[in-house]
């Protein structure tokens, strides 16, 4: 099974971008990569998801590398409310542990 | 609203006794998903189904059952197999089951404790 890895945690100074990272190397050619985010006590909320192409919206920016191994979710200025736990997950049935995002005023 | 129902938000039941969380949608989603999270952890599957009637086991099944009789209920039982059970459940469904491109919709979470 596809499964990802990311960083426990990191921290960014409030309005500077952030560039979350996570590696699927062993992704399938068809299968999508996701990004979710969760804040403490609730159900993750969908972030982006692309297959090949960078991807934009109003959330964020997703950049996957060339050879799919790959992605960087781009929060692009953070804010007090991104942090959160965000988790890559490269098919749609199994999430990682995710990185703990900090934004720190 | 359309949304993603789970019922109660937080349960209390003593060890040993099976317990049923609800969860329900009215999205028309064709596939529902139960999912455990324990303190600091990521999220793990527990069961899937993908139509009606039809359920597959995910990464920790074992002292869990589900059903899927409508499509729009997806309810988790949390037996006294469980050696664990003390967790929180998320239910979730997304709108085409083997399609990797769909998002999943969240429902707000159950908080269980055994005592």
């Amino acid at each position: 099974d596809a499964k990802t890895t990311q960083p426990n945690s990191m921290e960014s100074n409030e309005e500077e971008p952030v560039h979350l990272p996570c590696n699927h190397s062993t992704i399938s050619g068809t299968d999508y990569i996701h990004w979710y985010r969760q804040l403490p006590s609730q159900g993750p909320e969908y972030v982006i998801h692309g297959l090949t192409s960078n991807v934009n919206n109003r959330m964020a920016s997703l950049a996957i590398a060339e050879d799919r191994k790959s992605s960087t979710l781009i929060l692009h200025r953070a804010t007090l409310r991104d942090a959160a736990v965000y988790y890559c997950i490269s098919n749609n049935l199994f999430f990682g542990t995710g990185t703990r995002l900090t934004v720190i005023p | 609203d359309g949304g993603i129902t789970q019922s109660p938000k937080y349960l209390f039941r003593k060890e040993g006794q099976n317990v049923t969380l609800s969860c329900e949608q009215n999205l028309n989603h064709d596939a529902m998903y139960w999912y455990r999270q324990d303190p600091g952890q990521g999220l793990r599957l527990i069961y899937y189904s993908q139509i009606v009637n039809d359920f597959q086991k995910g990464d920790i099944a074992e002292g869990y059952s589900v059903s899927r009789e409508k499509k729009e209920s997806f309810p988790l039982t949390v037996t006294s197999a469980q050696k664990n059970p003390t967790a929180f459940y998320l239910c979730a469904s997304s709108s085409l089951a083997g399609e990797s491109y769909n998002e999943q919709f969240f429902g707000p979470g159950t908080r269980l404790t055994v005592l």
